[in-house]
């Protein structure tokens, strides 16, 4: 996993504009990746996943895009809401037998109401 | 349908002690991961358990163990604690039949302080 401070990126938006956080995964073997939302005082719930065959997908509100030339996720919130605001986590797994889940750097979302 | 149970929620231990976490899945579930998730980072993967046994295991020392039961739940030892150990220890299960790695449900953790 990587190293990671103690000081999270932070993202603050206006609510209702749309969020984007984005994400360096390490491994160019992974093929599949999963966006978390981590609120204060729970584990991570699972937002939206991908595989790596794909470039782009999207759930309700959410969209996740995959560049694989440069190792890069991102996810994008639609009309972002008060009860947004929390940790967000990528994480990937290089399959190939593999039940690990690396998970990247968190970024901290604060919705300003 | 309940999800994930972690027992306790918090734990205050002293270095060189031992320490039992537990773990329910989700109902249905049959494959239990364990994260370690130090304060501002994101979790570290220890291990995995299918049929009662460990398949997997992240870069953490022998003093990490665990333990799956035939009803699935799961436990968590950590002996000779050090203070670095104070973390949040997240379990997550999952389906085999699915892909271990997809659904993925994570309880709300175990919050282990070491003084």
């Amino acid at each position: 996993g990587e190293s990671v401070g103690l000081h999270l990126p932070t993202l603050s938006v206006q609510e209702g504009d749309n969020s984007i956080i984005n994400c360096a995964y390490s491994n160019s073997a992974s093929d599949y990746f999963i966006w978390y939302k981590q609120e204060s005082g729970k584990g991570p719930q699972f937002i939206i996943d991908i595989r790596s065959n794909m470039d782009k997908r999207q759930g309700q509100r959410v969209t996740v895009l995959l560049n694989k030339t440069v190792k890069h996720l991102s996810l994008q919130i639609a009309a972002t809401q008060p009860g947004d605001s929390a940790v967000y986590f990528c994480a990937e797994n290089i399959g190939a037998g593999s039940y690990q889940l690396t998970f990247g750097k968190g970024t901290k979302l604060s919705v300003i109401p | 349908d309940a999800g994930v149970t972690q027992s306790p929620t918090h734990l205050i231990k002293t270095r060189g002690q031992q320490v039992t976490l537990r773990c329910s899945p989700k109902s249905g579930h049959d494959t239990v991961s364990w994260y370690q998730q130090a304060l501002g980072q994101g979790p570290q993967f220890i291990f995995q358990y299918y049929e009662e046994e460990e398949r997997q295991r992240g870069n953490f020392p022998d003093r990490f163990s665990g333990h799956q039961f035939p009803n699935y739940s799961s436990e968590l030892n950590v002996n000779a604690l050090l203070l670095g150990d104070s973390a949040l220890y997240l379990c997550a299960s999952s389906l085999e039949g699915q892909g271990a790695n997809y659904g993925y449900t994570f309880g709300s953790g175990t919050r282990l302080t070491v003084v």
